[in-house]
């Protein structure tokens, strides 16, 4: 299994630019998750899928979209690029809802708005 | 919001016993206590989960009173290696992270 896996590693965009960051986990998961992580701070979330199909907001869902076609996949869309939304960005899954499953990290997306 | 609390930083040397505390004032009846490790660039790994009084893996151990109010991680014996950031996480928080405690390990 390869677990969690995001593309790109790294990016750096311009202002007002769109980009999606990509998510696949092979662990046939039914909850993922998008966090972000700004330097010497803990992770926010920013949203999360319970399963194919249902999406919900997390604690800093403004300037993002995502979409959860398959159970695999996971998109985050950043839509109009900001210098707030430089960040790491790491995607997570669970077989059930994180806070009483574990959760499985990738190894993050590091992002840059200039 | 409930919000766990936790040392912003720790130092230790190899071989010690390290115990990190985090409180969770408003913790939910049902909710799981649970800790993650963190390297530099890397997503958080993790570590331990428990309900009650006590839980012990291979690599650390979870204590937890009755009130359930607070958590303590125990790592025996640290090396080198577990320098890193450790979170604790309950669900009441809505998944928040929080800023974790950095511990440095010395040689």
């Amino acid at each position: 299994n390869a677990g969690v896996t995001q593309t790109p590693k790294f990016r750096i965009l311009k202002i007002g630019q769109s980009m999606t960051l990509q998510c696949t986990q092979d662990m046939n998961h039914n909850y993922m998750y998008w966090y972000r992580q700004d330097p010497g701070m803990g992770l926010k979330l920013i949203y999360y899928s319970v399963g194919a199909g249902i999406t919900d907001k997390g604690e800093v869902p403004n300037g993002y979209n995502v979409s959860r076609s398959t159970t695999e996949d996971f998109p985050l869309r950043l839509e109009l690029a900001a210098p707030s939304q430089t960040s790491v960005y790491f995607c997570a899954s669970s077989i059930g809802l994180a806070g009483t499953y574990e959760q499985y990290f990738g190894p993050g997306t590091r992002l840059t708005v200039t | 919001l409930a919000k766990t609390t936790q040392p912003i930083s720790m130092d230790s040397y190899e071989g010690q016993e390290v115990n990190i505390t985090c409180s969770h004032n408003n913790i939910a009846t049902n909710d799981y206590i649970t800790w993650y490790q963190q390297f530099p660039s890397q997503g958080p790994r993790f570590i331990i989960q428990g309900y009650k009084t006590k839980v012990t893996n291979e690599v650390a151990s979870l204590f937890i009173p009755a009130d359930r109010k607070s958590s303590t991680l125990s790592l025996p014996r640290v090396s080198l290696s577990d320098t890193a950031v450790y979170y604790c996480l309950v669900l009441t928080d809505k998944l928040i992270f929080g800023t974790g405690t950095r511990l440095q390990v010395f040689p």
